[in-house]
């Protein structure tokens, strides 16, 4: 069963730029079958998802948020990566890392647990 | 984007009773060419992320108990719990994966009554 894990800085400050990485258990992070999503759950917004990228780097992102996002893939490391710059409060918010089968439907399954990052200074 | 709108916000079922989650789409997640809803149930326990119940409006995922069903078609979906547990505690929410960005819903809390 792949396992997600999402890392990083769990303080941020505001115009900065946050910056999380997502490690996965397994070596479908280099399977074309799969596609790589991170999703942020806040008090105010709900479950939002911002983007996603493929092991052949192609990416999609939510439009209220691809002016500001960079989603990358290192299949190497079995990792992939977020950053969100020039944050603000309304970014404070637990990000999740998940996965889905490409081609067949976007769902979510498996998240990672969840990193909480608040922006404060 | 397809906005998702669950009701009620929360709800309180008895042990054994059964518990409905309603969730409408702004638009229709019904694909003409396969004919399938394009939705997904989760539910999240405090401190957990979302798990996985039911895709492609009533399709379970594997290990689901049966006493979770859904259904639906076109704007409008229903999650039913048909007999609760304890451990069904949690908050529910409906995600349509028709039209990107994919959207959720605002969230169903169950509790016991």
């Amino acid at each position: 069963q792949v396992q997600l894990q999402e890392s990083g800085p769990g303080l941020v400050q505001p115009s900065q730029t946050l910056s999380l990485t997502c490690t996965v258990s397994d070596d479908s992070i280099s399977s074309g079958n799969y596609c790589w999503s991170w999703i942020r759950q806040s008090a105010g917004k709900g479950l939002e998802w911002i983007g996603r990228i493929y092991a052949s780097g192609t990416t999609n992102y939510n439009p209220s948020l691809r002016s500001r996002v960079t989603i990358s893939i290192d299949t190497s490391k079995k990792q992939f990566s977020l950053k969100v710059r020039s944050v603000t409060a309304a970014d404070t918010a637990v990000y999740y890392c998940a996965r889905s089968i490409a081609a067949r439907g976007d769902w979510f399954d498996p998240w990672g647990q969840g990193i909480l990052v608040t922006v404060s200074s | 984007d397809i906005v998702m709108t669950q009701s009620p916000d929360s709800l309180a079922v008895s042990l054994g009773e059964r518990a409905t989650i309603n969730c409408q789409s702004s638009q229709s997640v019904l694909h003409s060419s396969n004919n399938m809803n394009y939705l997904a149930w989760y539910h999240q326990k405090p401190g957990q992320p979302p798990k996985l119940l039911i895709y492609w409006a009533f399709t379970r995922e594997s290990g689901v108990p049966d006493r979770f069903s859904g259904s639906g078609s076109g704007t409008d979906f229903t999650l039913t719990i048909s007999s609760l547990h304890a451990e069904d505690v949690a908050v529910y929410y409906c995600q349509q994966y028709y039209s990107s960005p994919w959207t959720f819903g605002q969230g169903t809390k169950v509790e016991i009554k």
